[in-house]
């Protein structure tokens, strides 16, 4: 079965500092992995997506998430983040056939930004 | 292009009353997902439909939920009767199609409170 673990349930940066944020899943083959972000009172919004080539993969508002194998992680890194960013981070691996489309989510990662 | 439209953004509830909950996808998309998301977890997925037939609905507990998505657009989540257990956001999703490289989009979710 897949399965997704963000071991970092709360992070608090200093905006302008750079941000990683943790991400490692279990799956049996080479997984679909993807990076979405909740603000308050909104939806799901993609950051980014793996589904294979480049492991430096790179998303929206400044993100990028690097694929290692050898790891099973896929972690998501900013160089400076902005206060604008203060929203939960979900990590999320799909499955390639059967249940291809079916997302497991982490338990996601709630990031707080100091002025 | 308008997103995913859910309604109603909030309900309370007694336990043991019905609810339900309705959703209207991207235009053109022809999968449909329900995700409950429990306060402190990620989305787990209740229900995915491919048009209007049911692909996936090995999650969703079948004595006190349904779902529908007649005429494949507009879909409606309910539940009869209410456990305290419920309480969570109901997420709506749509995607062009069940592949796992086909985003998800998300709408903003229905909080429901059991009490």
């Amino acid at each position: 079965a897949q399965s997704v673990t963000q071991p970092d349930i709360h992070i608090t940066v200093s905006e302008g500092a750079s941000l990683e944020l943790r991400c490692n899943y279990s799956y049996g083959a080479t997984p679909y992995l993807f990076w979405y972000v909740q603000s308050p009172g909104q939806g799901l919004q993609l950051l980014l997506k793996y589904f294979s080539g480049d492991t430096l993969v790179q998303g929206i508002k400044g993100f990028e998430a690097e694929f290692k194998r050898s790891q099973s992680s896929f972690n998501l890194r900013k160089p400076s983040v902005h206060w604008s960013d203060a929203a939960e981070y979900f990590c999320a691996v799909g499955g390639r056939t059967g249940t291809a489309s079916k997302l497991t989510f982490g338990t996601g990662t709630r990031l707080q930004v100091t002025l | 292009e308008a997103g995913v439209a859910q309604s109603p953004r909030y309900k309370i509830i007694e336990k043991r009353q019905s609810v339900a909950f309705w959703c209207n996808p991207i235009s053109g998309h022809a999968t449909l997902y329900w995700y409950q998301q429990i306060l402190g977890q990620g989305p787990k997925l209740l229900i995915q439909f491919q048009n209007n037939g049911v692909v996936d609905d090995s999650q969703l507990p079948k004595d006190r939920f349904s779902a529908e998505r007649l005429k494949g657009v507009d879909s409606t989540l309910k539940i009869q009767p209410a456990k305290l257990e419920d309480s969570a956001v109901y997420l709506c999703a749509s995607s062009l199609g069940p592949a796992a490289t086909d985003t998800q989009y998300f709408g903003p979710g229905t909080r429901l409170t059991v009490l």
